[in-house]
């Protein structure tokens, strides 16, 4: 079993519409849940942390963390053609060592 | 402007061949990465060094080989030993000191093609 599984996707969603994004994780030693963003051919940009449960609101984009059930989500209000891109979740359980989902594909249409 | 610079963008090798991948930050960072990222895969971390003149084996070093002689400086050796290079190298940095998190900053990546 992977420490993170996240579903690969493609995503095809219309322009505007609310996307959900989700990976789980198994180890509950995990404490730090990121997700980035990476456009194509470039190197990922951090786009939200937490390391705790609930949620985390950061204009269109809410990290959502359930330590319970070990899922985290990241959600994209009103979604642009320019958040078409690649979305990697990470978890940490210290402050080096990451470990990074497949990552999600999302196509946003005009 | 701070950031992180990898260099050079593409990179093609022929078999046996080792090479060379640049990575340089100037954002006064201790620590420094590098990944492999595949297609499905996602990020694997092959070394990290969270010091000058140190640095620890990640989840699939084989093959590769890395120096940490300067703090700006983690260049990434990919040897003739490492069965499948073809892929896309991305260099990280980060400052854990004093920190709850440590933020990872990503440069630009190289792809490294096998011919």
């Amino acid at each position: 079993q992977k420490e993170v599984e996240q579903d690969p996707g493609p995503l095809s969603v219309p322009e505007g519409a609310i996307v959900s994004l989700n990976c789980t994780y198994s180890n509950s030693a995990f404490q730090y849940f990121m997700w980035y963003r990476q456009y194509s051919r470039k190197g990922p940009e951090l786009l939200m942390y937490t390391y705790s449960s609930g949620n985390k609101e950061d204009g269109r984009f809410t990290a959502q963390v359930d330590k319970s059930s070990k899922y985290i989500s990241l959600f994209i209000r009103d979604s642009q053609p320019s958040d078409s891109a690649t979305y990697l979740c990470a978890v940490a359980s210290g402050t080096y060592k990451y470990i990074f989902g497949t990552g999600t594909r999302l196509k946003v249409l005009a | 402007d701070g950031g992180i610079t990898q260099s050079p963008k593409y990179l093609f090798r022929k078999e046996g061949q080792n090479v060379t991948l640049s990575c340089e930050q100037n954002l006064n960072h201790d620590a420094m990465y590098w990944y492999r990222q595949d297609p499905g895969q996602g990020l694997r971390l092959i070394y990290y060094s969270q010091i000058v003149n140190d640095f620890q084996k990640g989840d699939i070093a084989e093959g590769y080989s890395v120096s940490r002689e300067k703090k700006e400086s983690f260049p990434l050796t990919v040897t003739s030993a490492q069965k499948n290079p073809t892929a896309f190298y991305l260099c990280a940095s980060g400052d854990p000191r004093d920190r709850v998190y440590n933020e990872q900053f990503f440069g630009p990546g190289t792809r490294l093609t096998v011919l």
